[in-house]
């Protein structure tokens, strides 16, 4: 069975502070995408990564990035200097087959960046 | 770019009404999800159409069901509504099952 755990229920941080958000997954599956994404106060999800399960390789996005770690099944996403518009509710998702056609979320991290 | 479009994006009902959701895909895209989303919970999967045919089905209940029609727009129809429908109800589409994009959402209330 698929399983998506981010143990970081809620995170508080100053502006200009960086963070991580960790994301730990199960599967049985050898090929899997990894997904992060973020749901602000409006309500919508918006998409921020794929990541295959073959590409371990890190990612950088602005101040985003992103650190996989199969040997720990790690998918953890680090924002740089972070700003108040990151705040939101942060969600990793697993793809429930090779394609990413049912995705099981975790149960999402809330990032409240303040001044 | 277009985007998914979901109607409407509120939506208020009584216990055992019934209740139609919309979702317009991103154009040339195959595939379309529908998920349902509590308050303070993860997105749960419901049912995915593939060129319009069922390709999966998640934990959607008995009384709700969902198809997507010829011009590629899904939607969910709900019946006997009870108080714990009421959810943040999305639509994703895909194109080859690559990356899923996600609709604002509709929000059901159940009154």
């Amino acid at each position: 069975a698929q399983k998506v755990t981010q143990a970081q229920t809620e995170i508080s941080v100053v502006e200009k502070e960086d963070v991580t958000l960790d994301c730990v997954y199960e599967t049985r599956d050898t090929t899997y995408y990894l997904f992060w994404y973020k749901q602000p106060p409006s309500g919508e999800l918006v998409f921020l990564i794929r990541r295959n399960s073959f590409d371990e390789q890190n990612e950088i996005s602005g101040r985003y990035s992103w650190n996989f770690q199969k040997s720990t099944s790690s998918f953890n996403f680090t924002i740089t200097a972070s700003q108040v518009v990151d705040s939101a509710v942060y969600f990793c998702a697993l793809s429930d087959t090779g394609t990413a056609s049912k995705l099981t979320f975790g149960t999402g991290t809330r990032l409240q960046v303040t001044l | 770019a277009a985007g998914v479009i979901q109607s409407p994006r509120h939506l208020i009902k009584e216990k055992r009404e019934t209740a139609t959701l919309k979702c317009y895909p991103i154009p040339r895209h195959d595939t379309v999800y529908w998920y349902q989303q509590g308050p303070g919970q993860d997105p749960q999967f419901l049912i995915s159409f593939y060129e319009k045919m069922q390709s999966d089905k998640g934990s959607i209940p008995d009384r709700f069901s969902a198809q997507q029609f010829s011009d590629y727009h899904s939607e969910l129809n709900m019946s006997s509504l009870e108080l714990g429908d009421s959810a943040l109800y999305f639509c994703a589409s895909s194109l080859a099952g690559e990356k899923l994009f996600f609709g604002s959402g509709t929000q059901l209330s159940v009154l």
